[in-house]
């Protein structure tokens, strides 16, 4: 499975727009990229997934580009319980249920 | 997406003894997965539980060490057994989500003393 990477950590204020970026560069073919949101003490909740272009759902919007070696999750005016680590995963389009969870990014909502 | 029940939800356990967790999902799935949390770490898949099979664990987990039960197609345990400080962790189910992606369940907290 293709190894992601992604800013270990991200500040920002409530009403903006964050933008959080993965790196995917061995994605294969039949890969697809999935985002989850992690609270403290609460398990992964899945947010939302793409393959190509761009996917929109209530909570964000996933952008990826042509080649595929990157993704970019917009969250819309975050507020303070946007506040949580999120995580950037490719999954295999088999969907065997076998998630490889990098170290995530920290995203810090302030006041 | 299914509704997940995990139970304990935290425990203290001392070294040496073994614990089962509990996952119970309200509707049947064919797979139920375990990870595992360490403390500021990220999640580390340690099994899929498989309905009238053993388990498939990943590199660096043994049943031995982690057994798993899937009696039906809506109830998983893992058991951590002859525990050590190093299994303090957050133990977590998920199952394949309605809507896409997959729904984990609240975890485990365990603290080996």
């Amino acid at each position: 499975l293709a190894k992601t990477t992604q800013p270990i950590s991200m500040d920002s204020y409530e009403g903006q727009e964050v933008n959080i970026t993965c790196s995917h560069n061995n994605i294969a073919t039949n890969d697809y990229i999935t985002w989850y949101q992690q609270f403290p003490s609460q398990g992964p909740r899945f947010i939302i997934q793409g393959y190509k272009t761009k996917v929109t759902n209530e909570v964000a919007s996933l952008f990826i580009p042509a080649d595929r070696k990157s993704s970019t999750l917009s969250l819309p005016r975050v507020s303070l319980s946007d506040t949580a680590v999120y995580y950037c995963l490719v999954v295999n389009g088999s969907n065997t249920g076998k998630l490889i969870f990098g170290q995530g990014t920290t995203l810090q909502v302030k006041p | 997406s299914a509704v997940i029940s995990q139970k304990p939800s935290r425990d203290i356990c001392q070294r040496g003894t073994s614990l089962t967790i509990q996952c119970q999902v309200d509707s049947q799935v064919t797979m139920m997965f375990w990870y595992r949390q360490q403390p500021g770490q990220s999640l580390t898949l340690i099994a899929t539980a498989n309905q009238g099979s053993e388990a498939t664990y990943e590199s660096g987990f043994v049943i031995d060490k982690f057994p798993i039960s899937r009696p039906n197609l809506t109830f998983s345990t893992l058991t951590v057994s002859n525990m050590s400080p190093e299994d303090s962790s957050i133990y977590l189910c998920s199952v394949p989500g309605t809507g896409g992606g997959y729904t984990f369940g609240s975890g485990t907290r365990l603290t080996v003393v």
